[in-house]
């Protein structure tokens, strides 16, 4: 098993720019996370999805977008780019409502916006 | 609502002497607490969980945390530390009666340095 996976590991993008993150799981988990993670911020959630076709927001999700077409991928957009958006994120997935309760991370993406 | 303080930023401690990393929490019912290590340019990685049970708790890597409820913490310690322990290190709480969410909240992490 691979895991979570997240492409790209990295980017630059330009004020104004959009791109979306990609997420897969091949655990067969039902939910995924996005989180962002800033120095002295830990790790806040911008949106979530508890399956397939359903979304919902997190504790920050001015200026994202995600999509869960798909069970195993979770897609993150940035729609127009801001400096703000530079962090890095983080997908995650769970194994529930029948398994152990802990996260499982992805390596990471580090977006940075000029 | 549910929270998580790690009242530390960072904490320092010598190779083979015992280390402790602090979390407390707040929820209104029976916790679900979690401990996560993240090493440079890594994910976050799962060490350990207290759902029930023994509020003794052993994971990975040799770490054990404490569920102690009357305080509300749920300390993360090591008995000989080793300088690869120096990571950021994460404690995270849920509350199970929050509904079908199942969102977790993380403190802000602790930054371990364990010197040779």
């Amino acid at each position: 098993n691979a895991g979570v996976t997240q492409t790209p590991k990295f980017r630059v993008l330009k004020t104004g720019q959009s791109m979306t993150l990609l997420c897969a799981q091949d655990m067969n988990h039902e939910y995924m996370y996005w989180y962002r993670q800033d120095p002295g911020m830990g790790l806040r959630l911008i949106h979530y999805s508890v399956g397939e076709g359903t979304t919902a927001k997190g504790e920050v999700p001015d200026g994202y977008n995600v999509s869960r077409l798909k069970k195993q991928n979770f897609l993150l957009g940035l729609e127009s780019a801001a400096p703000s958006q530079t962090s890095v994120y983080f997908c995650a997935s769970i194994n529930l409502p029948n398994g152990g309760n802990e996260q499982f991370f992805g390596p990471g993406t580090r977006l940075t916006v000029l | 609502a549910q929270s998580v303080a790690q009242p530390e930023d960072q904490v320092n401690v010598a190779e083979g002497n015992p280390l402790t990393v602090k979390c407390t929490y707040s929820v209104s019912g029976n916790p679900y607490l979690f401990w996560y290590v993240q090493y440079p340019n890594r994910g976050l990685q799962f060490l350990l969980k207290y759902i029930t049970g023994d509020n003794l708790v052993k994971g990975s890597y040799g770490f054990e945390a404490e569920f102690n409820k009357s305080q509300t913490s749920f300390h993360l310690k090591k008995p000989s530390a080793l300088v690869s322990d120096s990571a950021l290190y994460f404690c995270a709480v849920r509350d199970p009666r929050a509904g079908g969410s199942y969102i977790p909240t993380f403190g802000r992490g602790t930054s371990l340095i364990v010197h040779p």
